[in-house]
This record gives structure tokens, C-alpha cells and sequence, in this order.
């Protein structure tokens, strides 16, 4: 039973528009949940997190916004840039559980076209 | 120091080998993880140290046999591999316990079976 979901594999968009990845969950438990971006033969590099208490994280060009009756995740790049292409995993864990409990969406592929 | 180091960063061996990986880390994480990743695939849990001791081995056959000497190391030790155990090892680290938990991972070890 997967999760945490990432429906698109692939997302394309142009440089200086806005990219949109998405996310949905089934473990209403999970009250953490964080963005990670990777480059191909590196490790994956944390991007942005955010609470369940709360509904929206920005942090520079990136914003996360929580939806938590729909259990849904998004992260909105803006403006996207060349160097964004990568694959982007969505992931969550529940705080009081223990350290395992780190579950991984299967990635979403971005590719910004200059 | 907010780097999660590993060596090496690509490693070829044969069937009959024994290597280790290495994984280092400065950021006083009690928790340190083995994460095993395909291609285009989430990373895989393999085990969790917590505070210096083995608390999930998600199992993984004995050819693999973690080892944390310390706090901040966190070793890999290889044996009698198989071909389709080539992947990309990844390390990472993180506070055990509570919210807010941000797992820092490490760019891998490229490793190829022959």
C-alpha cells in the first residue's frame, strides 16, 4: 500500500513560468511532510517542509501548501528556472513515531525548457 | 557543518569482493539511516541506527552488515554481493525523535556488482 503518492512521473514546464508538483497521502497520521529534489547520482537534497498545522510554507521561490481534508500536497516553483530539472520526491512522516517512519512519494521528473 | 559526507562515491566490485562504505556526519543526529535507491524508484530503507544502535533492519540479507562505531560514522560492510544489488547507497541522518525532523542525506555511493 503506497502512502504518499505522486501521480505525475513527469512534469514539463517553460523557464519563468510556474511549475506545480503534486502529492496525496492516505495516512491521515502522517503530521509532517517535507519536499526533496534530486539530481541524477547524488543524494536527495531537502528542499522545503511543512506542519500539519499549517497550510502553506514559502521559502524563496518555493511554496508548499497543505491540504489537509483532501490530504494533499503541492510544491509551486516560481519563477522556474533550468537548473529546477530534477526529480522531485514528496515525503511524510508521523512525529511521534519512530525514526523509520520516513515514507517516500515515487518522484515526479521536472524539466524546465529555457 | 550541515553535510551528511560519504566515500566512496563510486565503487566497482565483483561477487567475491568485500568493501565497506563510509558515512560521516557532524550535525550531533542521533539517528543514521541506509537507504538503498534504483533508478527512477524512491530511495529504500535498509536499517536505522538510533543512538548508536540498530533499530530497524528492514530485512535486508545478511550480505549487508551495518556497523556505528560512533555518533557520526555510520559504516556498510559488503560481502558476496550480487549483481542486482547495483544501486545508488545512500546515507542520511537525523534527530530520532519528534517534529520538526529534517533527514539530511549524503550524495551516495555509486555501487556496481560485476
Amino acid at each position: 500500500d503506497q502512502q504518499v503518492k505522486q501521480n505525475s512521473p513527469s512534469l514539463s514546464v517553460q523557464e519563468g513560468r510556474i511549475s506545480i508538483l503534486n502529492c496525496d497521502y492516505t495516512n491521515s497520521m502522517f503530521d509532517y511532510f517535507l519536499w526533496y529534489k534530486k539530481y541524477p547520482a547524488e543524494g536527495p537534497t531537502f528542499l522545503i517542509s511543512i506542519s500539519s498545522i499549517k497550510d502553506k510554507n514559502e521559502d524563496g521561490r518555493f511554496t508548499v501548501f497543505l491540504n489537509k481534508s483532501a490530504k494533499h500536497l503541492s510544491l509551486h516553483i516560481v519563477p522556474s528556472q533550468p537548473g529546477d530539472s530534477a526529480v522531485y520526491f514528496c515525503a511524510a512522516y508521523l512525529s511521534s513515531g519512530s525514526a523509520r517512519q520516513l515514507t517516500f512519494g515515487s518522484g515526479t521528473q521536472l524539466t524546465v525548457l529555457p | 557543518d550541515t553535510e551528511v559526507t560519504q566515500t566512496p562515491k563510486h565503487l566497482v566490485m565483483g561477487m567475491t569482493n568485500k568493501k565497506s562504505l563510509k558515512c560521516e556526519q557532524h550535525m550531533g543526529h542521533r539517528a543514521m539511516y541506509w537507504y538503498k535507491q534504483k533508478a527512477k524508484k524512491p530511495p529504500e530503507l535498509m536499517f536505522v541506527y538510533s543512538y548508536e544502535k540498530l533499530s530497524i533492519n528492514e530485512s535486508v540479507p545478511s550480505r549487508f552488515s551495518p556497523e556505528c562505531p560512533n555518533s557520526s560514522l555510520l559504516n556498510l560492510h559488503l560481502h558476496a554481493l550480487q549483481p542486482e544489488d547495483s544501486a545508488l547507497y545512500l546515507c542520511a541522518s537525523s534527530q530520532p525523535l519528534g517534529t520538526r525532523r529534517i533527514y539530511t542525506f549524503g550524495s551516495g555511493t555509486r555501487l556496481t556488482v560485476v
